[in-house]
């Protein structure tokens, strides 16, 4: 399977900073590209898929201005958490789909905000 | 209305005291139903997809089957290392495209 990093694992930052959060697929090329979004003993949801060389497609309800997403690169994909504030605190992870059939996750960033 | 739902939320085990863990899905045109491992502050580790009714797929302690409704990952003689939660995810149209979530089954395996 697809091997993901994310960096960095865990942050803190004051409300109103902005924190961007670093999706890389070590083995695979990766056209495509996934950010979940994970609360406290609650499911992963979707927020965007991400594609690489054009603009990322987001859920309903997830604002592209607040979560711009930017996939420069067939390994890397970055979601910036612009003007954090407390409600934004989750656990975000990035995955990686392999033509179709199973998805890869990262391990995960936790990010805290103040 | 959830597409995916798993039961129980909660399961504690004794160590060796076989079970299984459900995973309803609502969903039309399944292509693919998957079943994923997530240990506390992880990513989930993926453990096995499904494709159609009938299929059945193994790993050490654990075998998922598929009917057209549910799922069950059926563990045999569980160990304290299976502890975690186990996520089951469904997809809904072909191509490369995202997963729809349960809430998870959080195991509990007791030495």
């Amino acid at each position: 399977g697809a091997v993901v990093s994310q960096h960095p694992s865990r942050v803190i930052c004051k409300s109103g900073t902005s924190v961007k959060i670093e999706c890389r697929s070590l083995d695979f090329q990766a056209t495509t590209m996934f950010w979940y979004r994970q609360f406290p003993k609650q499911s992963l949801m979707l927020m965007a898929t991400s594609n690489e060389g054009s603009k990322a497609t987001y859920e309903q309800g997830v604002e592209k201005d607040k979560f711009l997403i930017n996939h420069a690169s067939l390994t890397l994909s970055t979601l910036t958490v612009t003007s954090a504030h407390p409600e934004d605190s989750s656990f975000y992870i990035c995955s990686v789909g392999l033509a179709g059939n199973e998805q890869f996750f990262g391990p995960g960033t936790r990010l805290t905000v103040l | 209305e959830d597409q995916v739902t798993q039961s129980p939320e909660a399961l504690r085990l004794q160590e060796g005291e076989s079970s299984s863990l459900n995973c309803s899905y609502t969903v039309s045109g399944l292509r693919g139903l998957f079943w994923y491992r997530q240990d506390p502050g992880k990513g989930p580790e993926f453990l096995f997809t499904l494709y159609s009714a009938g299929e059945e797929k193994e790993k050490e302690r654990l075998k998922a089957t598929l009917t057209k409704k549910e799922s069950f990952l059926h563990i045999t003689a569980p160990k304290p290392e299976d502890s975690a939660t186990y996520l089951c995810a469904v997809r809904q149209t072909s191509g490369n495209t995202p997963l729809v979530f349960g809430k998870g089954t959080r195991l509990s395996v007791i030495a």
